[in-house]
């Protein structure tokens, strides 16, 4: 079974400034993938990155990077230089590796940028 | 080209009473899913098909029926319409059925029952 919990239910950052996101999950599996989805408000989920569990390299996409610590179930995202488009709901999930995709979610952060 | 599709987007109906929502991929994909996001945004996956087999069934009540005529159409029937049933359902599709999968989702199905 998977849990991922995220224990920011609200986060606020100042335009260009960086803020971090925190996620942990539990996962019984030792196969799995992480993933960072951005809900705006216009409803419409999109992928922000995703960590595979067997590379321990994190992963980052231009402005976004993950610290991903195994041992310690932990999966934070980080947003440097945050732009007034970053203001969304961001979900962190866990798919295990004989889940056939099935994403489990947390909780959700919503994230505020300060112009 | 809208990738992932759902109609309708907003449907307001009485208890009781039976509906339909349909999705629509034309990105190719081999698989489709269909998830739930409750009032408190929280996301919980329901269905998936892969090239018209269902491979994931959580457990919903059986008033829920998906149907998958092509691997690029996925529908979700909603029989016995109930209070709690009111959310935003979404429609995704990835390229394969393994979990490394990006999923692409729709802009979502606001449903309100009365």
């Amino acid at each position: 079974a998977q849990t991922v919990t995220q224990s920011q239910p609200e986060m606020s950052v100042q335009e260009a400034e960086t803020v971090t996101l925190s996620c942990t999950y539990d996962t019984s599996e030792s196969d799995y993938y992480l993933f960072w989805y951005k809900q705006p408000p216009s409803r419409q989920m999109i992928l922000v990155i995703r960590q595979e569990a067997y590379k321990q390299q994190n992963a980052t996409e231009n402005r976004f990077s993950v610290n991903f610590q195994k041992a310690a179930k932990s999966f934070s995202l980080k947003i440097s230089d945050s732009q007034l488009g970053d203001a969304a709901m961001y979900f962190c999930s866990n798919a295990g590796g004989t889940s056939y995709g099935k994403l489990t979610f947390g909780q959700g952060t919503i994230l505020t940028v300060h112009p | 080209d809208t990738a992932v599709s759902q109609t309708p987007k907003y449907l307001v109906t009485q208890m009781g009473n039976d509906k339909s929502i349909k999705c629509e991929q034309n990105l190719g994909h081999d698989t489709m899913y269909w998830y739930k996001q409750d009032s408190k945004k929280f996301l919980k996956i329901m269905f998936s098909y892969n090239n018209k087999e269902l491979i994931i069934n959580e457990t919903v009540p059986n008033r829920f029926s998906p149907k998958s005529p092509d691997k690029a159409h996925l529908n979700l029937h909603i029989n016995s319409l109930e209070l709690g049933d009111s959310a935003v359902y979404f429609c995704a599709s990835s390229q394969g059925r393994g979990p490394q999968e990006t999923q692409y989702f729709g802009p979502g199905t606001r449903l309100l029952v009365l």
